[in-house]
């Protein structure tokens, strides 16, 4: 059975704080790892990483995989308010038709003005 | 914004009624998701339907009947549902299995 933990399950910080959010798996047949932002709403895209372990970045968000140790992280540099929400982490199979990802509990990232 | 269309955006049911969700996209998509999301839990994969045809059904009970009647429609059938199935109805779409899944803004359900 694939399993994904994500840790801390709940973090508070102080704006202007620097994050890092932890995701390992045990996947059957990986393919990739996605993350995803969610407020009241449904997730939001925020990266897609393989196993070549480059790193994805767009502005204050930072993510890599690591093969090696079955693990990826979510850094958040100089954080706002606005990154109040909770962060998602899914690795997918490569199972062709049978393609799905497999959710995480989530962090729930708190930050406080 | 999403480009996945979901409506309703709210619904109320009750247990004896027959009710659909709706789910739509214009990105050309060939694979379409249904997630379920109870209160402070992550999303959980209820079908997947790829190139129109189902190719995983996560052990759903039938009660959820889903249909795609072309590559852009995505509809989940409710009929006979329990108060326990009340929760969050996520639709999203892939390019094709494999590629990057996108979630509408979901479909807010409560079983009366």
């Amino acid at each position: 059975e694939d399993k994904v933990v994500q840790s801390p399950l709940s973090l508070v910080v102080h704006e202007g704080d620097t994050v890092t959010l932890n995701c390992s798996y045990e996947v059957t047949n990986f393919r990739s790892l996605l993350w995803y932002k969610q407020e009241k709403k449904a997730p939001t895209f925020l990266f897609m990483l393989t196993s070549s372990g480059i790193e994805k970045k767009s502005g204050r968000l930072s993510s890599i995989l690591d093969k090696k140790e079955l693990s990826s992280i979510l850094n958040i540099t100089a954080t706002q308010t606005g990154d109040s929400a909770i962060y998602l982490c899914a690795p997918a199979n490569s199972g062709g038709s049978n393609y799905k990802l497999t959710f995480g509990k989530g962090t729930l990232l708190t930050v406080n003005p | 914004d999403t480009e996945v269309t979901q409506t309703p955006k709210h619904l109320v049911m009750g247990m004896t009624n027959k009710k659909s969700l709706k789910c739509e996209q214009h990105m050309g998509h060939r694979a379409m998701y249904w997630y379920k999301q109870k209160a402070k839990k992550p999303p959980e994969l209820m079908f997947v339907y790829s190139y129109e045809k189902l190719s995983i059904n996560e052990s759903v009970p039938s009660r959820f009947s889903p249909e795609c009647p072309n590559s852009s429609l995505l509809n989940l059938h409710l009929h006979a549902l329990q108060p326990e199935d009340s929760a969050l109805y996520l639709c999203a779409s892939s390019q094709s299995p494999g590629n990057t899944i996108y979630f509408g803004e979901g479909s807010w359900l409560t079983v009366v």
